[in-house]
C-alpha cells in the first residue's frame, strides 16, 4: 500500500509566479490536510478537505492561497503571485474515518 | 488559548542512556494526542495515538503515557537511529480534527 505522495518534492519559483502542489492521499483514505512548516517554525494546518468539500480553511491564508480535492485526481494546493514569504516545506496528510494523520514528503517550495 | 509546548528543545544522549520528553497541552477539551517523528527534509512519520488519562502505548524502544495535562515520550536505551525531532500534537475537541503541533525536541543520540 502505497504511502501519501507529494509532487513535485522540490518546487523553484520567481516571484509573482503561481505554484502548484500536488498530493495523492493513501489508498482508502479520503480525509487530506495541507500543513505549511516555515524555516525554523513548526507545522501549522492550513487547510482539511473531503473529496469535492473544503471542511476547514480556517489556516489558510485569505488572499492567493486555495486548495480543492476534486472527485477524480489528487488535491491540490494552490499558491497565486507567490512572495518570498512563501518559501516552506508543505506537507500534505490523509487519514480513513479515524484521526491519525498519515504524512507525504513534503514539496520544498523555494521564492527567489 | 490552546496551546502545546514541547522540553527540552533538543536532548543529546549517548546510546543506552535512557530519557523522556515531555508534551504540555492547554487546550479547551483533548480529542487525541499524538507523536510523530521527523527526519530532516521528510515528512512527519506516525508513532501514538493517546485518547485517555492513564493510556501507555509501546513501540519498540518507545513508550508515550499521557496524563490530563500532560504526555511524555520515553526513550528506552537509545541508538543512534533514534535520532530525529519528535512531535507532539493534539486534535481539541469539537474542532475539524486538524493536528495543532508543538516545536518539537531535536533528539541526538551519540554512538
Amino acid at each position: 500500500n502505497a504511502g501519501v505522495m507529494q509532487n513535485p518534492r522540490h518546487l523553484v519559483r520567481r516571484r509573482g509566479q503561481e505554484a502548484r502542489l500536488r498530493c495523492s492521499p493513501m489508498k482508502g483514505h479520503s480525509h487530506v490536510y495541507w500543513y505549511r512548516q516555515l524555516p525554523e517554525e513548526g507545522l501549522k494546518f492550513m487547510v482539511y478537505l473531503q473529496k469535492e468539500n473544503i471542511i476547514d480553511e480556517s489556516g489558510m491564508p485569505k488572499e492567493r492561497f486555495s486548495a480543492e480535492f476534486p472527485k477524480e485526481g489528487p488535491s491540490i494546493l494552490r499558491i497565486q503571485q507567490v512572495v518570498r514569504g512563501d518559501s516552506a516545506a508543505y506537507f500534505c496528510a490523509s487519514s480513513p474515518i479515524v484521526d491519525e494523520q498519515f504524512f507525504g514528503p513534503g514539496t520544498r517550495l523555494t521564492v527567489l | 488559548e490552546d496551546q502545546v509546548t514541547q522540553s527540552p528543545e533538543a536532548l543529546r544522549l549517548q546510546e543506552g542512556e535512557s530519557s523522556s520528553l515531555n508534551c504540555s497541552y492547554t487546550v479547551s477539551g483533548l480529542r487525541g494526542l499524538f507523536w510523530y517523528r521527523q527526519d530532516p527534509g521528510k515528512g512527519p512519520e506516525f508513532l501514538f495515538t493517546l485518547y485517555s488519562a492513564g493510556e501507555e502505548k509501546e513501540k519498540e524502544r518507545l513508550k508515550a503515557t499521557l496524563t490530563k495535562k500532560e504526555s511524555f515520550l520515553h526513550i528506552t536505551a537509545p541508538k543512534p537511529e533514534d535520532s530525529a525531532t519528535y512531535l507532539c500534537a493534539v486534535i481539541i475537541s469539537g474542532s475539524a480534527r486538524q493536528l495543532t503541533f508543538g516545536s518539537g525536541t531535536q533528539l541526538t543520540v551519540l554512538p
